[in-house]
Order: C-alpha cells, then sequence, then structure tokens
C-alpha cells in the first residue's frame, strides 16, 4: 500500500524557513518523480514543485520560483520542500504527491500538512 | 498557463441519483485530464486520469468524458461516501493546473 506522509508544519513569522519532509513507502520511490501541492485555506489546489525520479530536475510555478527548493533522499525514500523567505500567502496545507503514469498527474497523495505564515 | 474553469461550484443530491460535474480548458489539453475527490482527513484520490480511464479502485459508476476543452465526471447512482469536494486537473502540459472544485452536498 501505497503511504506518503508528510511532516515538518507548524506556525512560522514572514521572512522565515520552513522545511517540510514526506515520508514514502509502498513503492519504489526512486522510480516516479514526486511533487508538492498546496491548498490555502477555503481554497482550491495549486502545484508548487515536481522533482525528477533521481532529482536531477525540479520545476516550480513562478509563485514560488527562488524561494521554495524540492529535493530528495532516495537512499530513505523521502521527499522534502525547502521553503524560505515565506509570506503570509503561502499560508496552505501542503500535499506530498507521487507522480503517475505522466508527468503532472498525481496518483497518491498524503493528508497533508499545515503551514501558517503569521507574526 | 492553462486555466481550467470547473462547474458548478456546489452540487446537492440524495443517494441513488446521478450527477455531472463539468470541467473547461482555456485551451486545447487533448484528453488529459484528471479527476480528484477530497474529503476531510483523507487523502486525495485520484479517480479517472486522461479524459476517461478509472484508476485501480474507482468504482464503476464513476465515469468520465471530452476530449479537447470540455471534460465531464458523471456519478451514476450516488452512494453515501461519493459526497465531498470534486476537482478538475489538466495534465497535458506544464504547469498543472487544477479547476476550483465543485463541492457535492446531501440534499
Amino acid at each position: 500500500e501505497v503511504q506518503l506522509v508528510e511532516s515538518g508544519g507548524g506556525l512560522v513569522q514572514p521572512g522565515r524557513s520552513l522545511k517540510l519532509s514526506c515520508a514514502a513507502s509502498g513503492f519504489t520511490f526512486s522510480s516516479f518523480a514526486m511533487a508538492w501541492v498546496r491548498q490555502a485555506p477555503k481554497k482550491g489546489l495549486e502545484w508548487v514543485a515536481t522533482i525528477t525520479s533521481g532529482g536531477s530536475n525540479t520545476y516550480y510555478p513562478d509563485s514560488v520560483k527562488g524561494r521554495f527548493t524540492i529535493s530528495r533522499d532516495n537512499a530513505k525514500s523521502t521527499l522534502y520542500l525547502q521553503m524560505d523567505s515565506l509570506r503570509s500567502e503561502d499560508t496552505a496545507t501542503y500535499y506530498c504527491a507521487k507522480d503517475g503514469l505522466r508527468r503532472g498527474l498525481f496518483d497518491y497523495w498524503g493528508q497533508g500538512v499545515m503551514v501558517t505564515v503569521s507574526s | 498557463d492553462v486555466q481550467m474553469t470547473q462547474s458548478p461550484s456546489n452540487l446537492a443530491a440524495s443517494p441513488g441519483e446521478s450527477v455531472s460535474i463539468n470541467c473547461k480548458a482555456s485551451k486545447s489539453i487533448s484528453k488529459y485530464l484528471a479527476w480528484y475527490q477530497q474529503k476531510p482527513g483523507k487523502a486525495n484520490k485520484l479517480l479517472i486520469y486522461s479524459g476517461s480511464t478509472l484508476q485501480s479502485g474507482t468504482p464503476s459508476r464513476f465515469s468520465g468524458s471530452g476530449s479537447g476543452t470540455d471534460f465531464t465526471l458523471t456519478i451514476r447512482n450516488l452512494e453515501p461516501e461519493d459526497f465531498g469536494l470534486y476537482y478538475c486537473q489538466q495534465h497535458n502540459e506544464y504547469p498543472p493546473t487544477f479547476g476550483a472544485g465543485t463541492k457535492l452536498e446531501l440534499k
């Protein structure tokens, strides 16, 4: 059974940093691209970052480019999201997601971790 | 970026009824449209991808149709567990983009 478990969320002040983790199990982690998707309170879903299976390529939307860094440790089956220069608009639940048969298709999701950016 | 417009925003129905949710892309996405279900306390679930292909484990009462810019999710014979939020998402090009969601509520 595929399991994705996020951790590392919490309350952080604007301008500060936070690092999220996602522990994966139930599939060959090193064979799949992985992604982060977020959802602001009472809002829709927004893709945040993707990393290829080997970690050599990463992709971001303009809203987080230069501030967020996605990475992975295939030996530990763990995905990360380093979030720097956080803004109030980054307040959201962050989901870890596994890429499916096609890049950008998310076939398994974690339950999410809340990040609140506030002074 | 491809904009996804989902309708209706809210939908009320009773168990046993059939409902449809629509999703329109701002440009052609070929067949690459996915539908997800979101319920409180549970991981988001991929229901359908590539417009009409059921993900493993998705009940057959769910079906997807459409291509190009216009897509539809149909749920026949609603079950109590089907009530929740539904999102469409295009997986044709980067960045992947989502519709605003449809809340399916019990009438």
